[in-house]
């Protein structure tokens, strides 16, 4: 089955520098990419996401890149602010084939 | 409700009772999940629902592990003779996606400790 790693598991930064976190997959049929992010005691919430057809994705000062070659993908913030501090989660999944799997999370700690 | 509703939010057990967590999702979503996170750990995918009937149960760790979903509404998962390694925040997710792999609408979780 698919396997999703993702690394850094923490990640500390300043406030107003950017963050990247890094994740790989396994499974080459895979073709949508989220990220979820888990504030501290809140539940998951889909920030943003990508499909195989596309290099990359904006969002504000979010976006993902997706190398289908490398089976890797990452998100990226820019300028982050105390409010990005959270645990960030990729994941991968199959379309028609319904099952999201999870990396084990990124811990982002945004110092002010 | 507005939102993915999850009960209970904290369930303290004693190791070899059984527990049924209950997952009610977002009104006309078809699609239920449930995961469990481990403190500090990724999320774990248990089982998936399509209206009543569960296409994917590969996550289930064992036969102890049980779930079920009344229509396209309520979801009970179900362990039995739980043990300390149980213990874990299960969530559930629910989706209205034309591909309902993707935008996962998110419980709370319920906390679960075994003693």
């Amino acid at each position: 089955g698919e396997n999703v790693e993702q690394h850094p598991s923490t990640l500390s930064v300043q406030e107003g520098d950017s963050a990247v976190i890094k994740c790989t997959y396994s499974d080459s049929a895979s073709n949508y990419f989220p990220w979820y992010k888990q504030e501290l005691g809140k539940r998951p919430q889909l920030i943003i996401d990508i499909r195989s057809n596309v290099g990359e994705k904006k969002d504000q000062r979010i976006a993902v890149t997706l190398n289908k070659t490398a089976k890797h993908f990452s998100l990226h913030i820019t300028e982050t602010q105390p409010e990005d501090s959270a645990v960030y989660f990729c994941a991968a999944s199959i379309g028609g084939y319904q099952k999201v799997t999870f990396g084990t999370g990124t811990k982002l700690q945004v110092i002010p | 409700g507005a939102g993915v509703s999850q009960s209970p939010s904290n369930k303290v057990t004693e190791k070899g009772k059984d527990v049924e967590l209950r997952c009610d999702p977002i009104s006309g979503h078809t699609a239920l999940y449930w995961y469990r996170q481990r403190l500090g750990q990724g999320l774990e995918f248990l089982i998936y629902f399509q209206g009543n009937s569960a296409p994917d149960k590969s996550g289930l760790p064992s036969d102890r592990f049980s779930a079920e979903r009344t229509g396209e509404s309520v979801s009970t998962l179900t362990i039995q003779r739980t043990q300390q390694e149980d213990s874990a925040v299960y969530l559930c997710a629910s989706s209205a996606a034309r591909r309902p792999h993707e935008k996962l609408f998110f419980g709370s979780g319920t906390q679960l400790s075994v003693l």
